[in-house]
């Protein structure tokens, strides 16, 4: 099982839809990044968080240490927003990331 | 925001040549970098973790014979593939880390994608 895990792998959606993208870890973290890799390769580091919430335009990502778990959701989605969509994870006492499998987001017109 | 660059952002080689890769942090000096390798439709796999003025560290598996890795600066990291084969074609991303970033924020490069013939 790896220690960090996305759902769903793939999702396809129509321009507008509230969109959400979970990720579980198993292991103790000191913060979470949800990156965005466009069909070009690029990537973009979207948010780092270690507690509560975090909002940046239509993108809002949240984190429970509790429960181990993050979420990406995407308000009023665009086809602009289709892309791979990342969760990593930062190992407590290390500065290495651990990366999910990714979720593959589809914004259909 | 900080920028990471990477240089070349693609490149084609004969199999056995060797490929040096740049990553540079633009506005930032960074101590330590990390190098990534991905492939088709795959999540990115840490390959090594350059520090500055040290040997890089490397995972398990990645031989370090084979991509050697320079951090000669605060603000370059080189990634040397040599004797390249076809199956070490892949994209390659660097990360780097600000020396004075809040809790280890990470900038990644856009990827250089080698193709070995």
């Amino acid at each position: 099982k790896n220690e960090v895990e996305q759902s769903p792998q793939n999702l396809t959606a129509q321009e507008g839809e509230f969109i959400t993208i979970n990720c579980s870890y198993s292991v103790g973290i000191s913060a979470l990044h949800w990156l965005q890799q466009h069909p070009g390769g690029g990537i973009v580091s979207l948010f780092m968080l270690s507690s509560g919430k975090k909002k940046h335009g239509r993108l809002i990502a949240t984190i429970n240490i509790q429960e181990k778990h993050s979420s990406l959701h995407i308000t009023a989605s665009h086809p602009r927003d289709s892309a791979v969509y990342i969760c990593a994870a930062r190992i407590q006492g290390a500065q290495k990331l651990v990366f999910g499998q990714g979720t593959r987001l589809t914004i259909n017109p | 925001g900080a920028v990471v660059s990477q240089h070349p952002s693609w490149v084609i080689c004969k199999s056995g040549t060797s490929v040096k890769i740049e990553c540079r942090s633009l506005d930032f000096q960074a101590t330590t970098m990390f190098w990534y390798r991905q492939f088709p439709k795959q999540s990115l796999m840490l390959m090594a973790t350059s520090n500055e003025g040290s040997k890089a560290t490397y995972e398990q598996g990645v031989e370090k014979d084979k991509f050697l890795i320079n951090h000669a600066s605060l603000t370059l990291s080189t990634l040397t593939v040599t004797s390249a084969h076809p199956e070490d074609s892949s994209f390659y991303i660097c990360s780097a880390i600000p020396g004075l970033a809040p809790r280890g924020e990470q900038f990644f490069g856009p990827g250089t994608r080698l193709t070995v013939l």
